[in-house]
């Protein structure tokens, strides 16, 4: 089934640095969400990326697809330690939604 | 106040007994998700039902069942054949049967056997 990589596993940062996760497809997609996960607690929708080349910012996150999609990237800039969790690319998979493997954020304050 | 419960929050069993988690969702959505989530890991799919008294296989279904005879609810029961249990466990649900819409995850239960 489709499988969607995403790196780094783990990315420990200083406050006020920029943070980023990508995730790569060997197929090309019709979608990619992205969801994050606060440590101790369940995944929350963030955006979902449609178009090719699209590009979607809230607030300090920018999120991209790349234009063959098959790739997508989480920029945050200037991390808080209120970012600190996993960010998990989705990507649909026949009648159903897989997950990337996440990446851990950690902050230092 | 629309949302996904799950109960209980942590659950601990003894090897060789079988254990039922419990989903429910009033969001009237029509799609629901069992996941398992390992220490430090992500998100491994059990099982997932797009209807009612329809579910299909994940990636992991082995070693368990589930049941969807009414569209709230979505039952997992983890059987005594699941080798390694002890896990985080994730229900979810989406509003349709299509694969552009968001999942809206429970607080999870953590499963740990004895």
């Amino acid at each position: 089934g489709q499988q969607v990589m995403q790196i780094p596993q783990y990315q420990h940062v200083q406050e006020g640095e920029d943070f980023t996760t990508y995730c790569n497809s060997s197929t090309t997609l019709s979608n990619i969400q992205w969801y994050k996960q606060r440590p101790g607690g369940h995944p929350v929708f963030l955006i979902q990326l449609v178009k090719s080349g699209e590009v979607k910012k809230q607030k300090r996150l920018t999120f991209q697809f790349g234009e063959a999609k098959k790739n997508s990237s989480l920029h945050i800039t200037a991390t808080q330690t209120t970012d600190v969790g996993t960010y998990f690319c989705a990507a649909p998979n026949n009648n159903d939604m897989r997950f990337g493997a996440g990446t851990r954020l950690t902050v230092k304050p | 106040d629309g949302g996904i419960t799950q109960s209980p929050k942590y659950l601990f069993r003894k090897e060789g007994q079988n254990v039922t988690l419990s989903c429910e969702q009033n969001l009237n959505h029509d799609a629901m998700y069992w996941y398992r989530q390992d220490p430090g890991q992500g998100l491994r799919l059990i099982y997932y039902s797009q209807i009612v008294n329809d579910f299909q296989k994940g990636d992991i279904a082995e070693g368990y069942s589930v049941s969807r005879e009414k569209k709230e609810s979505f039952p997992l029961t983890v059987t005594s054949a699941q080798k390694n249990p002890t896990a985080f466990y994730l229900c979810a649900s989406s509003i349709g049967r299509g694969l552009v819409h968001e999942q809206f995850f429970g607080p999870g239960t953590r499963l740990t056997v004895l």
